[in-house]
């Protein structure tokens, strides 16, 4: 197994751009989840997804910020439009239902910069 | 907020036990203790986790105190690899915020020649 696929690994982008994230979580994982992590803020979850569904977005930042899942293999998390407090390291992370240990597999993250 | 307490930052020899301890005073029943760790440029990695006895696996061993209001993680022959954050999190097995992982700011532990 790949693992978990994140795309693009870095991006940089101006101010007031949109930026899209791509994720691809592992094969027959039930639950996706987007991180934001900065130095000021740690590792903070954004929302979660059941198959499919949102369940809690409760960390999304704020309307800027937003995040679908068409589909058991793919989601994104987008933000229109981008400001600079933005930049941080953004995870996806994938887990079981039925797993044993509930573990949440992450990917690589992507790197997001915004001037 | 994070319901754990862990020491910012440790050092460790290499090839010794690293000890790394956690405090979660205000841990409830049915709340299980998780440790990962995160890699430089990586993202947050499983190691192990236990409810009330003793854990071990191919990665660490996870001893929890009686009172279960505190516990330690231990590398038990620690390599250059094994430097990283540490975070000790508490969660519900089941039910509502099982799914969630709330980080900390961890313990940096830093593998030494």
């Amino acid at each position: 197994d790949a693992g978990v696929i994140q795309s693009p690994r870095h991006e940089v982008t101006e101010m007031g751009q949109e930026v899209t994230l791509r994720c691809k979580p592992i094969s027959g994982h039930d639950y996706l989840f987007w991180y934001r992590q900065t130095m000021m803020r740690g590792l903070e979850l954004l929302i979660y997804f059941n198959n499919n569904v949102p369940i809690d977005d409760s960390g999304m930042p704020e309307d800027r910020f937003s995040a679908k899942m068409p589909n058991a293999s793919f989601s994104t998390l987008k933000i229109q439009p981008s400001e600079p407090r933005d930049s941080a390291v953004y995870f996806c992370a994938s887990s079981l239902l039925a797993g044993l240990y509930n573990e949440q597999f992450f990917g690589p993250g992507t790197r997001l910069t915004v001037l | 907020d994070a319901k754990t307490t862990q020491p910012p930052s440790m050092d460790c020899a290499e090839g010794r036990a690293a000890n790394l301890p956690c405090n979660h005073s205000t841990i409830s029943g049915n709340e299980y203790v998780y440790w990962y760790r995160q890699i430089h440029s990586q993202g947050p990695q499983y190691i192990i986790h236990g409810l009330k006895n003793n854990e071990t696996n191919e990665m660490a061993s996870l001893i929890i105190t009686e009172d279960r209001k505190s516990s330690t993680l231990i590398l038990p022959h620690a390599t250059l690899r094994d430097t990283a954050v540490y975070y000790c999190i508490v969660r519900p097995y089941s039910g509502a915020g099982s799914y969630q992982l709330t980080f900390g700011k961890g313990t940096k532990l830093s593998v030494i020649p």
